[in-house]
């Protein structure tokens, strides 16, 4: 059974740059069947997609975060990552890791038929000096 | 970008009671559609794919329809455990969106 466990910093200052990393355990990464995703939700708030990534590294990124995000894949720790420049406190919430099956694509639409199906625990992240 | 709209953003039913929640696409989504519920401090879960697919472990009471632009989440019978908020989807762009939630309450 596949899991899913974020780990990274609980508490980040102002401007700084936050890295999350997100280990798989129970399947490969590199299973060439999912794809990788990142989801927050800031305090009250509602659910915000970041970004995704298919193992060979293609990713796709939420417009509005765009600029600010990175998201890699390190296959030989069979773990994705998640990087966000420039912090401010609008950047608290909890970030979620998820998994997603679908077929590699590289278009703007990307279909895919079966929702996110696992999702880590989530970590807590605070932007505060 | 593919906005989500859902309605009501909350309501508050009875045990027993057939409950409809719905979602509305900006645009096309054929049947790229799905449906999770999230309990306070906890992970959303899936319930729904592909717009009616009930994911391995939902309650049957569970089901989804609609296709296009306008898809409907409905809980046959509530029960106690069903106090969550729950989220549409689509995964028709490879920039997913979310809806911005029902919370269901149970009187």
């Amino acid at each position: 059974q596949v899991q899913l466990q974020e780990s990274g910093p609980g508490l980040v200052k102002p401007s700084q740059t936050l890295s999350l990393a997100c280990t798989v355990s129970g399947g490969s990464i590199s299973s060439g069947t999912y794809w990788w995703n990142w989801i927050r939700q800031r305090p009250g708030k509602g659910l915000e997609w970041i970004g995704s990534i298919f193992y060979s590294g293609t990713t796709y990124y939420n417009p509005s975060l765009k600029s600010r995000v990175d998201i890699s894949v390190d296959t030989s720790k069979n773990q994705f990552s998640l990087k966000v420049t420039s912090l401010t406190a609008a950047d608290t919430g909890v970030y979620y890791c998820a998994r997603e099956m679908g077929l590699y694509c590289l278009t703007t639409t990307c279909p895919t038929s079966y929702g996110l199906d696992v999702w880590g625990q989530g970590t807590t992240v605070t932007v505060s000096s | 970008d593919i906005q989500m709209t859902q309605s009501p953003s909350s309501l508050s039913a009875s045990v027993g009671d057939r409950v409809t929640i719905t979602c509305r696409a900006s645009q096309n989504i054929t049947s790229y559609l799905n449906w999770y519920a999230q309990k306070p401090g906890k992970a959303p879960k899936l319930l729904i794919y592909a717009a009616s697919s009930l994911q391995s472990g939902a309650p049957s009471r569970f089901s989804g329809s609609g296709s296009g632009t306008d898809f409907t989440l409905t809980i046959g019978s509530l029960h106690p455990e069903d106090s969550a908020t729950f989220y549409c989807q689509q995964s028709f762009s490879a920039s997913r969106t979310f809806g911005r939630g029902t919370k269901v309450e149970i009187k």
